[in-house]
């Protein structure tokens, strides 16, 4: 099995809707990763969080939010999805001790806004 | 704010040839440099990854060096294969936050 998961692999919604994109890792870190990936634009952070009491904004947090359930789920919401939202999502996850400042990627989602 | 360029943003070489693709970063306090690789459809996987106590690491047919001095650090590929085909970000670890910030990323081709 896949150490970080994600799901939904795709999703297509509406203008308006409410969404919520999930994120589960078995590699037992503590740091998590909200990562947004477009076109020519590389990966920006979103949110992040340390542990499970910790949420820190990224560079481009308007317009999302997250909730860290539990040491191993991470979840990002789009409360009111807009087309400039369409994007590749990326979840990821990183040790506080010993190898620090490496991440491990999920497979990603693609979100697409209509 | 910290930034991290990578060029060239697209790289075609022959199967054989060598690769190389450069990154510069504007954070002096950063010390962590890694590389990933993300093939069509799937997340990032780290390939090899540079620490700041030292200026050059290998790992088969891939390399890394950093220049501290000058804020550079370069990923070399040798005798390209047609996997070696994707796209590769390089980033930088932000000391100070523990945040990676990550180049615009290079998507390269080897011709069989």
């Amino acid at each position: 099995d896949a150490d970080v998961t994600q799901t939904p692999r795709n999703r297509i919604t509406k203008t308006g809707k409410r969404i919520m994109l999930e994120c589960s890792q078995t590699k037992g870190h503590d740091r998590m990763y909200w990562y947004r990936q477009d076109p020519g634009l590389g990966l920006r952070l979103i949110y992040y969080s340390f542990d499970v009491k910790d949420i820190n904004k990224g560079e481009i947090s308007d317009g999302y939010s997250v909730s860290r359930q539990a040491q191993a789920k991470f979840s990002l919401s789009l409360e009111s999805a807009i087309p400039n939202q369409t994007a590749l999502y990326f979840c990821a996850t990183g040790e506080t001790q010993g190898a620090q400042g490496e991440q491990y990627f999920g497979p990603g989602t693609r979100l697409t806004v209509t | 704010g910290e930034n991290v360029e990578q060029h060239p943003s697209t790289l075609s070489v022959q199967e054989g040839d060598s690769a190389v693709i450069k990154c510069t970063y504007s954070d002096s306090a950063s010390n962590y440099f890694p590389w990933y690789k993300q093939e069509l459809g799937k997340g990032p996987q780290l390939i090899i990854d540079i620490r700041s106590n030292v200026g050059e690491k290998k790992d088969q047919r891939i390399a890394v060096t950093l220049n501290k001095t000058a804020k550079h650090f370069s990923l070399h590929i040798t005798e390209t294969q047609p996997e070696d085909s994707a796209v590769y970000f390089c980033a930088a670890l932000m000391d100070s936050s523990y945040k990676l910030i990550f180049g615009s990323g290079t998507r390269l081709l080897v011709r069989p």
